[in-house]
C-alpha cells in the first residue's frame, strides 16, 4: 500500500513464522530488482536481487519472487528472527542515458518480529 | 574490509548556512551515488559519479546542491543556503563495476541533516 509521511505499511509476525513483504514497481523496462533491509540509524543493507529474466531466486532464509505481468515483487523470509525487524525496501534499476545503475526505491514496509 | 563511511553522522544547521557532507566509498569502487532519504520514505537518487566524472545529476533538487569527487575516491555533497526542506538523511553508496546494472550498491550509514 501507499505510505504517507511516517505511516509506512507495517507487518507484524510471530518469531519463527514466515513473512511475506510485497512491492509494486513502476517501470516495465526495469530489468534488475533488489531488496534492501534498513535498520534504525543505518544505511540500507543488500539482501537479495533478481534479474527480469527470472521469476524466483532463493538465498539463505529469503526468497524473492518476480511477477512481471503485474509488476510485482515479493520477499519471503522464512523462520523469522528478532534480528529481522527492520524496514524493507524494494528497488529497481531503471538506468539512464549514461548507463548508470541508479536505483528507484519503493515505499518500504516495516517488519516487526514479535518474540 | 571497511565499508562505505560518511561524516559527520549528524549535522544541525541554521537555515541559510552552508553544509558539506563527506563520503568515503569502498576502496577501488568506481561508481559512487548520493541519495536523499526523507523521514518515513525510501531513498531518492541525487547524483552519480564514475571515477571523478559526474555523469548524472538529474536528481539534485536545486542549484543549491553541489557534489564533487575530484580524485575519484572521496566525495563531498555541499548544500548552500540550507532550507528546512533539506532536512533528511543523505546516503552515499558505491559499487565496483560501472555500467553493470547488477553490480551491488553498498550504502554508508548516512548523514542526518536537520535544518532549524
Amino acid at each position: 500500500g501507499e505510505s504517507v509521511g511516517l505511516h509506512l505499511p507495517t507487518l507484524s509476525v510471530q518469531e519463527g513464522d514466515n513473512s511475506i513483504i510485497n512491492c509494486a514497481y513502476s517501470n516495465s523496462a526495469s530489468d534488475y530488482f533488489i531488496w534492501y533491509k534498513q535498520e534504525s540509524g543505518k544505511g540500507p543493507q543488500f539482501i537479495i536481487d533478481i534479474r527480469s529474466n527470472m521469476d524466483k531466486r532463493q538465498g539463505q532464509r529469503v526468497t524473492v519472487l518476480l511477477n512481471k505481468t503485474v509488476k510485482h515483487l515479493s520477499l519471503q523470509i522464512a523462520a523469522t528472527q528478532p534480528g529481522d525487524s527492520a524496514v524493507y525496501f524494494c528497488a529497481e534499476n531503471i538506468g539512464s542515458n549514461f548507463g548508470n545503475e541508479k536505483l528507484t526505491f519503493g515505499t518500504g514496509t516495516r517488519l516487526t518480529i514479535i518474540p | 574490509g571497511a565499508g562505505v563511511s560518511q561524516s559527520p553522522r549528524y549535522k544541525v544547521a541554521k537555515r541559510g548556512q552552508d553544509v558539506a557532507l563527506r563520503c568515503d566509498p569502498i576502496s577501488g569502487h568506481v561508481s559512487l551515488f548520493w541519495y536523499q532519504q526523507a523521514l518515513g520514505q525510501g531513498p531518492e537518487f541525487l547524483t552519480y559519479f564514475q571515477n571523478e566524472a559526474q555523469l548524472d545529476k538529474s536528481g539534485l533538487p536545486s542549484d543549491r546542491f553541489f557534489a564533487e569527487r575530484p580524485e575519484g575516491s572521496v566525495s563531498t555533497l555541499k548544500i548552500q543556503r540550507t532550507q528546512q526542506e533539506d532536512s533528511a538523511v543523505y546516503l552515499c553508496a558505491s559499487s565496483h563495476t560501472p555500467g553493470l546494472a547488477t553490480d551491488t550498491q553498498y550504502f554508508g550509514p548516512g548523514t542526518r541533516l536537520t535544518v532549524l
